[in-house]
């Protein structure tokens, strides 16, 4: 079956660095979408994309965050300057057309020391 | 209020027992609802996705939601030690908007 593939699978980083966590969607997908899930927190909607622009972005996706589809397989989350609070598990999921489930990567754990 | 209110357990039942995971939800505006099961370090898996009222089974899995009253529901029957898992409700307004929201999720422990 079809998956969702996130890369790295953990990722440590200092505080004030640059980080991109990698996604590749399920293939022939057409919308993406990155989520957070902080430690003993509930999953959080950061951003949704779609035809090759973001469609929707939460109140925690600020002006640090960008995300992009540079081929037409891999979506990216890039965070410019990590704050100690970005650490958490970072889901891409993506949905095959309107009306579908999404279905999520098995994420990236991003400690930020 | 909260936009999807979840209670996180800890629930531990027998194996074999029937299990019942519920949400309840303030935004009148959701219409598709889903349960994901998620594992320790793992990402959520889709169990169940139903659009509107209604029930729907799946093997041992059976999806009830009730929109008058803002409530879905999961059962899982004859539960297995493989179940235990965090349960997670999610829902989304469909239309051009399909972003989840989700509840805390019910951590569950199915004891042989």
């Amino acid at each position: 079956e079809p998956e969702v593939t996130q890369t790295p699978s953990h990722q440590v980083t200092q505080m004030g660095q640059e980080v991109i966590l990698r996604c590749v969607p399920i293939s022939n997908h057409l919308y993406f979408y990155w989520y957070r899930q902080i430690l003993g927190q509930k999953v959080e909607f950061l951003v949704s994309f779609y035809n090759n622009e973001i469609s929707e972005k939460s109140e925690i996706f600020d002006d640090q965050f960008s995300v992009e589809r540079p081929d037409g397989s891999n979506f990216t989350l890039k965070i410019r300057s990590t704050k100690l609070e970005d650490s958490a598990m970072y889901f891409c999921a993506s949905i095959g057309g309107a009306g579908q489930p999404q279905h999520f990567g098995d994420g990236t754990r991003l400690s930020i020391l | 209020q909260k936009e999807v209110e979840q209670d996180p357990g800890p629930l531990s039942v027998p194996e074999g027992a029937i299990v019942s995971l519920n949400c309840t939800y303030s935004n009148s505006a959701f219409q598709y609802f889903m349960w994901y099961r998620q594992y320790s370090r793992k990402g959520p898996e889709l169990l169940m996705y139903t659009y509107s009222s209604g029930n729907k089974e799946d093997g041992r899995f059976t999806a009830q939601v009730d929109k008058s009253s803002k409530y879905i529901s999961l059962f899982i029957r004859d539960s297995q030690p493989s179940d235990s898992a965090t349960y997670l409700c999610a829902m989304s307004p469909g239309g051009s908007n399909y972003k989840l929201t989700f509840g805390k999720g019910t951590l569950l422990t199915v004891n042989p």
